[in-house]
């Protein structure tokens, strides 16, 4: 079974630039979840989409975005990028989860985006 | 705000001895999951042991286990007999019971496996 896809690898992008990021999600899991993980530094949450909604958001400014798609792939999306933003973003997948709970979290390989 | 610090940036450890992760956290909830993640270089994250707050017993995977201390809010790692491939940067991480599917991180522990 295929595990949690990212792409693209790698993104090198200048500043005030957009980018979108892409993540497909183990097969039968609608819970898709985005962390950004700056150099040397633990995961920072970003957003939990589950069955096409946003259900909840990190401390981050609104110009990241994202949604999920009818086959819950879901798509990150970084406006105005700024140098700051460089780091691996993290996307990870699960079953659904209900206002309460807990599923493991599948992550997979990761986005490096470099921001000049 | 919940928080979770990691005070060891980096341990090591002789291949097939022991070694103790250390990870506090601050919340006001009652009702919650931690975590270690383990990360290897250039690897996917996985999840190596969970524990739920409600549980007094501390929960055990094969050669890793953890000491739960709810009252001092401290959730250490153990890792016996030490492999090679244990190698990695590790993560405690903690969620909410009612904040469903945010997750905090601290900032990461690595770990050097001497042969």
């Amino acid at each position: 079974e295929a595990g949690v896809t990212q792409s693209p690898t790698h993104l090198i992008k200048t500043r005030g630039q957009q980018v979108t990021l892409r993540c497909s999600p183990i097969s039968g899991h609608t819970s898709v979840y985005w962390y950004q993980q700056a150099l040397g530094l633990g995961l920072q949450f970003l957003l939990w989409y589950d069955e096409g909604e946003e259900r909840n958001r990190g401390n981050f400014p609104p110009r990241f975005s994202g949604r999920q798609f009818p086959n819950y792939s879901s798509e990150l999306n970084v406006n105005a990028l700024e140098l700051e933003d460089s780091a691996l973003y993290l996307c990870a997948s699960s079953w659904v989860v209900r206002d309460r709970g807990f599923h493991e979290q599948f992550f997979g390989p990761g986005t490096r985006l470099t921001v000049l | 705000a919940q928080t979770v610090t990691q005070s060891q940036p980096e341990m090591s450890v002789q291949e097939a001895e022991t070694v103790t992760l250390s990870c506090t956290y601050d919340t006001s909830e009652s009702d919650y999951y931690l975590f270690w993640y383990k990360q290897p270089p250039s690897r996917q994250m996985i999840l190596v042991i969970r524990q739920e707050a409600y549980k007094q017993q501390n929960a055990t995977e094969n050669r890793f286990s953890v000491n739960f201390q709810k009252a001092a809010k401290s959730f250490s790692l153990k890792i016996s007999d030490s492999q090679l491939g244990d190698a990695a940067m590790y993560f405690c991480a903690y969620i909410a019971n009612t904040n469903a599917g945010k997750s905090t991180f601290g900032d990461g522990t690595t770990l050097t496996v001497k042969p």
